[in-house]
């Protein structure tokens, strides 16, 4: 156990609202990430965060933004929802330390369904 | 760009069989590679990972994977299936970006079911 969690765990929302989705960890780890998984495409990056208030698009980054104001927390905003983001949104963290490489641990998920 | 490639969107196996899972990567460097498992309604857990050591790498619940640079795979086994080992399972490749940090480049998941 990480010390992830995701927050709601499901929502269920109309098309065209704002939706944001939490992950919270307490660990105090430097690199955070937004997947999105699909059937048939595995998981796909959204965003990522390299540090407080730094962070980066990945390749599945329309419709979505993100924000990090403090390290323990990293929220996913969908601006407008749209059926497409219909999803489930994984959250992962990883260590950033000297020496072996550190691997990335995953959240519960979020399952997001946009009528 | 680096890639993988999972042969296989099922895969099933009679209880006390091989499992035998595909993987094929593509990367301009020395890779690290990663299996994941996903059970039913969690998230992923790892379950091995390659990072330019042994080329033969055991991970947790008797599964291991060999890194063959020659064949760009990295193929996951378990000598004996078990009802548990039903899962989806994820190989992935780490590709570096901005900021020191990495992403997780996924396959497309193989489905494992086990037969009693």
């Amino acid at each position: 156990d990480a010390g992830i969690t995701q927050s709601p765990r499901h929502k269920v929302t109309e098309t065209g609202t704002p939706v944001t989705l939490r992950c919270h960890q307490t660990e105090n780890h430097r690199y955070m990430y937004w997947y999105r998984q699909d059937p048939g495409h595995g998981l796909r990056l959204i965003h990522y965060s390299y540090g407080v208030k730094d962070t980066d698009k990945g390749e599945v980054s329309d419709g979505y933004s993100v924000s990090r104001s403090k390290t323990e927390d990293f929220l996913l905003t969908l601006e407008s929802a749209t059926s497409s983001q219909t999803s489930v949104y994984f959250c992962a963290i990883r260590e950033h330390s000297g020496g072996s490489y550190n691997e990335q641990f995953f959240g519960p998920g979020t399952r997001l369904t946009v009528l | 760009a680096q890639s993988v490639t999972q042969l296989g969107s099922h895969v099933s196996v009679s209880e006390g069989a091989l499992v035998l899972l595909r993987c094929n990567y593509s990367s301009s460097v020395p890779p690290y590679l990663f299996w994941y498992v996903q059970y039913p309604n969690q998230g992923l857990q790892l379950l091995l990972k390659y990072t330019s050591a042994a080329t033969l790498v055991k991970g947790i619940n008797g599964f291991e994977a060999e890194f063959k640079k020659s064949e760009t795979s990295f193929h996951l086994t378990k000598p004996s299936a078990h009802m548990s080992d039903a899962a989806e399972y994820f190989c992935a490749v780490s590709r570096y970006l901005q900021g020191g940090s990495e992403k997780l480049v996924f396959g497309k998941g193989t489905k494992l079911t086990v037969n009693p």
